[in-house]
């Protein structure tokens, strides 16, 4: 499978624990991005990589939020002191801009709950 | 602020007929636009796409059509078919770095 990986698939964590999820993008794709997606709404974006640099990151992204792309390979979001507004299922997607366009493509979401 | 708007969330059409999703924006900023379609529990998963200098684009059972005056696009799924029953997101770009998205459409295909 060549997709989009995301791990894990489902987290369930106690409010105030800390959550990490991973994601490995399709390999010749060199932009990464995380959306958030909760129910009855589509994705919200989170923050993009380009390689190994974070270049954007959405005001949804709380100082609680840290997402990090080391090799510029995979990537790791991680939230801490978890809060129930933080339950979402948490998108990861990549592309490779062309000239016709930046078409991104997600992976399969890990969700969490927080209880 | 909803850049993105899908109204009529659900549409129910029979097995062979037309689907027909709509989708309208603020930004005229935007020069490329995508449809998803999401299976509950999984990613959106990429159907088709246009760039703001066509009005049109065709891929097997499903066509996008543009109307940039009006801001607006439609997906029309021909015929649709019971696997096609899932949700459905327009995304847009304006060059940067994030897709903006709608709510969805929830379709359902009656056999």
């Amino acid at each position: 499978d060549t997709g989009v990986s995301q791990d894990p698939r489902h987290k369930i964590t106690k409010r105030g624990q800390n959550v990490t999820f991973r994601c490995d993008p399709i390999s010749e794709h060199n932009r990464l991005y995380w959306y958030r997606q909760t129910l009855g709404q589509g994705p919200e974006f989170l923050t993009y990589f380009q390689n190994e640099a974070q270049l954007e990151k959405s005001r949804l992204l709380s100082d609680r939020f840290s997402a990090e792309r080391p090799k510029g390979s995979f990537s790791t979001l991680e939230i801490q002191r978890t809060e129930q507004g933080d339950s979402a299922m948490y998108l990861c997607a990549s592309s490779f801009r062309s000239s016709s366009g930046n078409t991104i493509y997600f992976g399969e979401g890990s969700w969490l709950t927080v209880v | 602020d909803q850049q993105v708007k899908q109204n009529s969330p659900s549409l129910r059409v029979q097995e062979g007929r037309i689907s027909i999703l709509n989708c309208d924006y603020t930004n005229s900023m935007f020069d490329y636009f995508l449809w998803y379609k999401k299976y509950p529990a999984e990613g959106p998963t990429f159907l088709i796409s246009i760039s703001s200098i066509k009005d049109k684009n065709e891929d097997g059972r499903f066509t996008v059509f543009l109307n940039k005056s009006a801001k607006h696009l439609s997906l029309h799924i021909v015929p649709s078919q019971p696997g096609d029953s899932a949700v459905y997101f327009c995304a847009a770009s304006d060059g940067n770095n994030r897709l903006a998205f709608g709510k969805g459409n929830q379709v359902v295909v009656i056999p």
